[in-house]
């Protein structure tokens, strides 16, 4: 089993509908969050970070943790096509150099 | 801004070549790491440094070794390309505390082909 699921997708929305990407996880050991962004053709950009539970939102992105459960969601609202990209979740132990990614989700934004 | 390259953005290698993937950072950042990236398996971790000529593997190391002679450079070398190491590879770099606020930055991406 691998320590991080995330659903690869891929997922199509009409614009301006709110997008929901989840992961789940395994290990009770990570207290960082990560969700990272990869438009076509580049590296992955850390779009949001949150430690430990709770929300965190920033604009139209907002980042939710529930570690009773190991579940944590991206939303995004307000969708744009300039949003289309590959998601990816990443989880982080305290005081680990190494981050541990799920398999990203393509989502793509339609006019 | 942070800045971190990579030699090639495509590469086509014959079975059994010796490749080089070269990363460099220009933000005298302590850790760098090399990813593979595929599709339904999301990013690998295959060898990481925290310094100088130090390194660590990660989850997939077989087949593959590195080099990090200075600080701004790291080096993935296959010592005999497969077809099954026919991949993106990704360069990353980050701060020695490894704190998410410091996050990892990652370079543009190699598509390797192995033919």
């Amino acid at each position: 089993q691998k320590e991080v699921e995330q659903d690869p997708g891929p997922l199509s929305v009409p614009e301006g509908a709110i997008v929901s990407l989840n992961c789940t996880y395994s290990n009770s050991a990570f207290q960082y969050f990560m969700w990272y962004r990869q438009y076509s053709r580049k590296g992955p950009e850390l779009l949001m970070y949150t430690y430990s539970s709770g929300n965190k939102e920033d604009g139209r992105f907002t980042a939710q943790v529930d570690k009773s459960s190991k579940y944590i969601s991206l939303f995004i609202r307000d969708s744009q096509p300039s949003d289309s990209a590959t998601y990816l979740c990443a989880m982080q132990r305290q005081g680990a150099q190494k981050l541990v990614f799920g398999q990203g989700t393509r989502l793509t934004i339609n006019p | 801004d942070v800045k971190v390259t990579q030699s090639s953005r495509y590469l086509v290698k014959r079975t059994g070549e010796k490749v080089f993937l070269e990363c460099v950072q220009d933000m005298d950042h302590e850790n760098m790491f090399w990813y593979r990236q595929d599709p339904g398996l999301g990013l690998r971790l295959i060898y990481f440094s925290y310094d100088v000529k130090m390194k660590e593997k990660g989850d997939i190391p077989e087949g593959y070794s590195v080099s990090r002679e200075k600080k701004e450079r790291f080096s993935l070398i296959l010592e005999s390309a497969s077809t099954n190491q026919t991949s993106m590879y990704l360069c990353a770099s980050s701060t020695r505390t490894g704190a998410p606020q410091e996050t990892q930055y990652f370079g543009p991406g190699t598509r390797l082909l192995v033919l």
